[in-house]
């Protein structure tokens, strides 16, 4: 069965600095990836997802993310954070064909970001 | 700019009332997901819709919840009899075709909070 796994539950970095969100996922065939982002008492908003080609895909508000098949790892960094990133970041994998666009979600990791 | 809608924004009720939550899709999208959002479970898929037909409610407790799409522009929720343990943030979600690749916009959620 698909699954995904966000190691860090938790992570502060300084403003100014890099990012790395780990995400790790299993899954038979290719994965369809994701990543959202959940501001501070909002809904989940999508950054960026990874269907196929360039392994490297772009997101919104600065963040990327790269798919590395070999480590099934779907990490999303940000070169620069800045203090409005901070927010609970989730991955996920598509459930599968025919299964009407269900996703299977990590378990969130929230980011602080500190001045 | 097409946005997911929920009403209530917040629900505080006793133990043994009747909740419904409501929840607008986007205008022309055709599947819809409810979620349960808790500090200790995480995001939990409790039921998703297809052209208004469920495809999968195995997460929803069946004695007390129920889920249905009276029409293409309306889902909703309903507890019945609420308990303290559902007290959480319930959210919307919808997607355009129901396929692996869609992205899922979210409603901002119905705070619940049962007495």
């Amino acid at each position: 069965a698909q699954s995904v796994t966000q190691p860090d539950i938790h992570i502060t970095v300084s403003e100014g600095a890099s990012l790395e969100l780990r995400c790790n996922y299993s899954y038979g065939a290719t994965p369809y990836l994701f990543w959202y982002v959940q501001s501070p008492g909002q809904g989940l908003q999508l950054l960026l997802k990874y269907f196929s080609g360039d392994t490297l895909v772009q997101g919104i508000k600065g963040f990327e993310a790269e798919f590395k098949r070999s480590q099934s790892s779907f990490n999303l960094r940000k070169p620069s954070v800045h203090w409005s990133d901070a927010a609970e970041y989730f991955c996920a994998v598509g459930a599968g064909y025919n299964q009407g666009g269900k996703l299977i979600f990590g378990q969130g990791t929230e980011l602080s970001v500190k001045p | 700019d097409a946005r997911v809608t929920q009403t209530p924004r917040d629900k505080v009720t006793e133990m043994g009332q009747e909740v419904t939550m409501r929840c607008q899709p986007i205008l022309g999208h055709n599947t819809v997901f409810w979620y349960r959002q808790t500090m200790m479970q995480g995001l939990e898929l409790l039921a998703y819709f297809r052209n208004r037909a469920p495809l999968d409610d195995s997460g929803m407790p069946k004695d007390r919840f129920s889920a249905e799409m009276p029409d293409a522009t309306l889902a909703t929720l309903k507890i019945q009899p609420s308990e303290p343990r559902d007290s959480a943030v319930y959210f919307c979600a919808s997607g355009l075709e129901g396929r692996v690749t869609d992205t899922q916009y979210f409603g901002p959620g119905t705070r619940l909070t049962v007495l």
